[in-house]
């Protein structure tokens, strides 16, 4: 069974640029939520969608947005890139159970270099 | 959510038990436990939870003080591939969103 898959890997962007990171949830799963991780820091949480539309968000600008598809897949979209938007953003999925012992399954992450 | 404190590193032999404490003194009485743990270059993986009682599973055991202020995860024989952050995060019971607040965790070293 699958876990949660992102796309791309790595990806190297410029200052100004915009970046549009994919990822598909765990088969089963119905809630995707979208996470950043700085160098040594913890994940920090952007914003989560559940039935296509964000339900939370965190303290991030809105030059992050996202999509989630019919098919619960989700895309995490930055613009305006600055340097400290470098990053590895991780994609994490669960069941909407209406509580908060869900668990949550992470994907591996998707590092983002902004030059 | 409530505020953790968790040391910044600990170290263990390998095989040997390990006891990861976490302090949560203003959690809320309806809060779940949950530990979450991130092995180098991967995504956090869900470890265990629990909310008033003592939990089992195949990874670990989690040990919740009787006034829940503060919690314990344990690892009962620590192998090379657990050296991992490991995070405690409090969660309201009625947190259905998947908003977790990740503190600074514990850097586990287990040594061969």
């Amino acid at each position: 069974d699958a876990g949660v898959t992102q796309s791309p890997t790595h990806l190297i962007k410029t200052r100004g640029q915009q970046v549009t990171l994919r990822c598909s949830p765990k088969s089963g799963h119905d809630t995707v939520s979208w996470y950043q991780q700085a160098l040594g820091q913890g994940p920090q949480f952007i914003f989560q969608y559940y039935e296509e539309e964000e339900r939370q968000r965190g303290n991030f600008p809105d030059r992050f947005s996202g999509h989630q598809f019919p098919n619960y897949s989700s895309e995490l979209n930055v613009n305006a890139l600055l340097l400290g938007d470098s990053a590895l953003y991780l994609c994490a999925s669960s069941l909407q159970t209406g509580s908060g012992a869900n668990v949550l399954t992470f994907g591996a992450g998707s590092r983002l270099t902004v030059l | 959510d409530a505020k953790t404190t968790q040391p910044n590193s600990m170290e263990s032999n390998e095989e040997e038990p390990v006891h990861l404490p976490c302090n949560h003194s203003t959690i809320s009485g309806t809060d779940y436990i949950h530990w979450y743990r991130q092995l180098p270059s991967q995504g956090p993986e869900y470890v265990i939870h629990g909310l008033t009682s003592n939990v089992n599973n195949r990874m670990a055991s989690l040990a919740i003080a009787e006034d829940r202020k503060s919690s314990t995860l344990i690892l009962h024989r620590a192998t090379l591939r657990d050296a991992a952050v490991y995070y405690c995060i409090p969660r309201a019971y009625n947190n259905a969103g998947n908003m977790l607040t990740f503190g600074g965790g514990t850097r586990l070293m287990v040594k061969p």
